[in-house]
C-alpha cells in the first residue's frame, strides 16, 4: 500500500499562474484533508471532505477549489497563485479520527 | 471552531533527560487529543492519542496525561534520545466534525 501519494513534491509558480496539487490514497477511507503549514503556525485546514462528491471548507479556504469525485483522489486547486500561497501543503486522510499524512508538497509563489 | 495552544516553540534536552510539551484547548466538547512527530521532509506522523475519559496514556517511553476540567493535554518523553528529535504537534478533534485542530508545534533537539 502506498498509503497517502501527493504529486509534485516540490513547484515555482509565478504570481497569477494556476495550478493542481494531486492527493491519491489507496487505503479507502471516507475522510481526506488539505492542510497548509507555515513556519511557526501548526498545520490549518483549507479543505475537507467526508466522502466521494462532498467537499466543505476549513479555516483558510480562500484562494483554494477542491473536488471530491471519487474515494481516491481529492485535488486541491489554486486558480490565480499569490505570495501567500507559499507554503507546504499536506494532504491526509482519516479512518476514524487517526489521519495519514502525504509527504507534503513545498509550493513557493514568485 | 477549536483553538490549540502549544508550548514551548522549542525545546532543547540532554540525551537521556525527560522532554515536556504541554497543550491548551478551548472547546470543552473535544474528545480526542492526538499527537503527532513530524520528521525533516516528511508529513506529521501519529505517535500517541488518548480520548477524554481517560487521565494517561502510555506507549514505552512516550506517555501523554489530560486535564479536561483546565482543558489542558501534555506529551512527556523519557530518556530521550538523538532520533527524538523532530518537530511535535497537538491537535484536537472538532466535535460534529471529524476536524483536527493543531497546535503551533515543538521543535524538540536532543543533544548527544
Amino acid at each position: 500500500n502506498a498509503g497517502v501519494t501527493q504529486t509534485p513534491k516540490f513547484r515555482i509558480l509565478k504570481i497569477g499562474q494556476s495550478m493542481t496539487l494531486q492527493c491519491a490514497q489507496d487505503m479507502n477511507h471516507n475522510y481526506m484533508y488539505w492542510y497548509r503549514q507555515d513556519p511557526g503556525m501548526g498545520l490549518k485546514l483549507i479543505y475537507y471532505s467526508v466522502g466521494a462528491g462532498i467537499t466543505d471548507k476549513g479555516e483558510v479556504p480562500n484562494g483554494y477549489n477542491v473536488s471530491r469525485s471519487t474515494t481516491e483522489d481529492f485535488p486541491l486547486r489554486l486558480e490565480l497563485a499569490a505570495p501567500s500561497q507559499t507554503s507546504v501543503y499536506f494532504c491526509a486522510t482519516a479512518l476514524g479520527t487517526e489521519a495519514f499524512f502525504g509527504q507534503g508538497t513545498r509550493l513557493t509563489v514568485v | 471552531g477549536e483553538n490549540v495552544e502549544q508550548h514551548p516553540s522549542t525545546l532543547s534536552v540532554q540525551e537521556g533527560d525527560s522532554a515536556v510539551i504541554k497543550c491548551t484547548y478551548s472547546d470543552s466538547a473535544s474528545n480526542y487529543f492526538p499527537w503527532y512527530k513530524q520528521e525533516l521532509g516528511k508529513g506529521p506522523q501519529l505517535i500517541i492519542d488518548i480520548r477524554s475519559n481517560v487521565g494517561e496514556k502510555k506507549d514505552q517511553r512516550i506517555a501523554v496525561t489530560l486535564n479536561k476540567t483546565a482543558k489542558h493535554f501534555s506529551l512527556h518523553i523519557t530518556e530521550t534520545q538523538p532520533e527524538d528529535s523532530a518537530v511535535y504537534f497537538c491537535a484536537a478533534l472538532e466535535t460534529g466534525a471529524n476536524n483536527l485542530f493543531f497546535g503551533t508545534g515543538t521543535r524538540l533537539t536532543v543533544i548527544p
